[in-house]
């Protein structure tokens, strides 16, 4: 059993295009996360929803829209997209905001070109 | 703001051998730390949890130490296997960055037949 999903695992795009990332857990967890991983592996948090309510928004260019339809989903739609935006994407979840372990998603390379 | 190093950068050692990989964070205030692996090309797995009134957490051939004060965490890995090569990266909760987890950029570990 899957416990974090994330769709799709490869997007390779053109510059301009908007595209989504798709993330689900089945871990029954009430917070949901965004990072993003850089060309050189730095790992650092976008967005992380508790209870479909946005309580971490980082310094996101607002091309970004984070949006979550339930607690068990929590995608991430990107406007209007750049080179630099180039990166892995992975989901996260953790039962509660505070104190818990935090598990992550497989990843989705995003390729701009 | 909270910083997260992790020092080496990189370690390649004979299978066999114990070795311990370090984690200073500058703000010890912090609600947690946790330490993860990312194989190439993979998600994150959780290895360990230590919350800040802890001193250690063990698992398995794995045992981290956590002393908050100083802003010191440590790996350490007995018996090393082929099978532990990864990059092990360690993150800290609080400290100045609210709830969030701050990463540090990761060890990348090579473990020689």
């Amino acid at each position: 059993d899957t416990a974090v999903s994330q769709t799709p695992k490869y997007l390779v795009t053109q510059m301009g295009n908007d595209k989504s990332i798709k993330c689900e857990q089945n871990l029954g967890h009430d917070t949901m996360y965004w990072y993003k991983q850089d060309s050189k592996k730095f790992l650092k948090i976008m967005f992380s929803y508790n209870n479909k309510e946005l309580i971490i928004n980082e310094t996101v260019p607002n091309r970004f829209s984070p949006k979550s339809p339930d607690k068990a989903h929590l995608n991430l739609h990107i406007n209007s997209l750049e080179l630099g935006d180039s990166a892995v994407y992975f989901c996260a979840s953790s039962p509660e905001w505070v104190g818990y372990e935090q598990y992550f998603g497989p990843g989705t390379r995003l390729t701009v070109t | 703001k909270q910083e997260v190093t992790q020092i080496p950068a990189a370690l390649s050692v004979p299978e066999g051998e114990n070795l311990v990989l370090n984690c200073s964070f500058t703000d010890s205030a912090i609600y947690n730390l946790q330490w993860f692996r990312q194989d190439p090309g993979k998600g994150l797995t959780s290895l360990l949890l230590i919350q800040s009134s802890q001193r250690e957490q063990t698992s398995g051939r794995l045992n981290a130490s956590l002393d908050k004060s100083s802003g010191r965490s440590t790996l350490y890995i007995a018996a090393s296997q082929p099978g532990d090569s990864a990059t092990y990266l360690c993150a800290v909760s609080g400290g100045g960055s609210n709830y969030k987890l701050t990463f540090g950029k990761g060890t990348l570990l090579t473990v020689n037949p």
